[in-house]
């Protein structure tokens, strides 16, 4: 069974432009999750889908929003990009939203902003 | 809101020796659960171990072993019998009633020869 993909990798952008990041799940989960990493704040949630509704959301700014499709895969889009935004981004899926379905994770996407 | 430290920034071990990784946390919630994740330089988190917080017995996978003493909030993993492949960020991660991760800074861990 194939992993959570998140397509690109890498990406370089310029401050105050648009981007959106992918997220496959694994084949039957409907849960998925975002989170950003960086040096300096580390691991954060950004947003949770479950059938195609944000059932979480985490302490971000609007500009970072996200969608998820009938098939379970999920968009996050970031607007108006800045130097902060820099960062990997993780997707993770689950079977389920509770806690005992483990997350799993993609290998993410590197996010420069110049 | 929860939070979780982990005050070992990195940590050194010999192959075949074993290490304790240490994470604390804060919650006032009295269910939820606990997970020790993996990154390596591939960037994919990989679930290590998790315990659920109505359990009193620790969790083991393998060579990997947790000491949960929920009392103290005290969530520490042990690494037996390290092997090079083992070399990685290990992160501790909290789940109540919010079903998102918190996670801690992480911890460095090197195995060498």
């Amino acid at each position: 069974k194939a992993g959570v993909t998140q397509t690109p990798r890498y990406l370089i952008k310029t401050r105050g432009q648009q981007v959106t990041l992918s997220c496959s799940p694994i084949s039957g989960h409907r849960s998925v999750s975002w989170y950003q990493q960086t040096p300096g704040q580390g691991l954060q949630f950004l947003f949770e889908y479950f059938s195609e509704t944000q059932r979480n959301k985490g302490n971000f700014p609007g500009r970072f929003s996200g969608r998820q499709f009938s098939n379970s895969r999920s968009e996050m889009n970031v607007s108006t990009l800045e130097l902060g935004d820099s960062a990997l981004y993780l997707c993770a899926s689950s079977y389920f939203r509770d806690r005992n379905s483990p997350l799993h994770f993609g290998n993410g996407t590197r996010l420069t902003v110049t | 809101a929860q939070t979780v430290t982990q005050s070992q920034p990195e940590m050194s071990v010999q192959e075949a020796e074993t290490v304790t990784l240490s994470c604390t946390y804060d919650t006032s919630e009295s269910n939820y659960y606990l997970f020790w994740y993996k990154q390596p330089p591939s960037r994919q988190m990989i679930l290590v171990i998790r315990q659920e917080a109505y359990k009193q017995q620790n969790a083991t996978e393998n060579r990997f072993s947790v000491n949960f003493q929920k009392a103290a909030k005290s969530f520490s993993l042990k690494i037996s019998d390290s092997q090079l492949g083992d070399t990685a960020m290990y992160f501790c991660a909290y789940t109540g009633t919010a079903s998102k991760l918190t996670f801690g800074t992480g911890t460095r861990l090197q195995v060498t020869l």
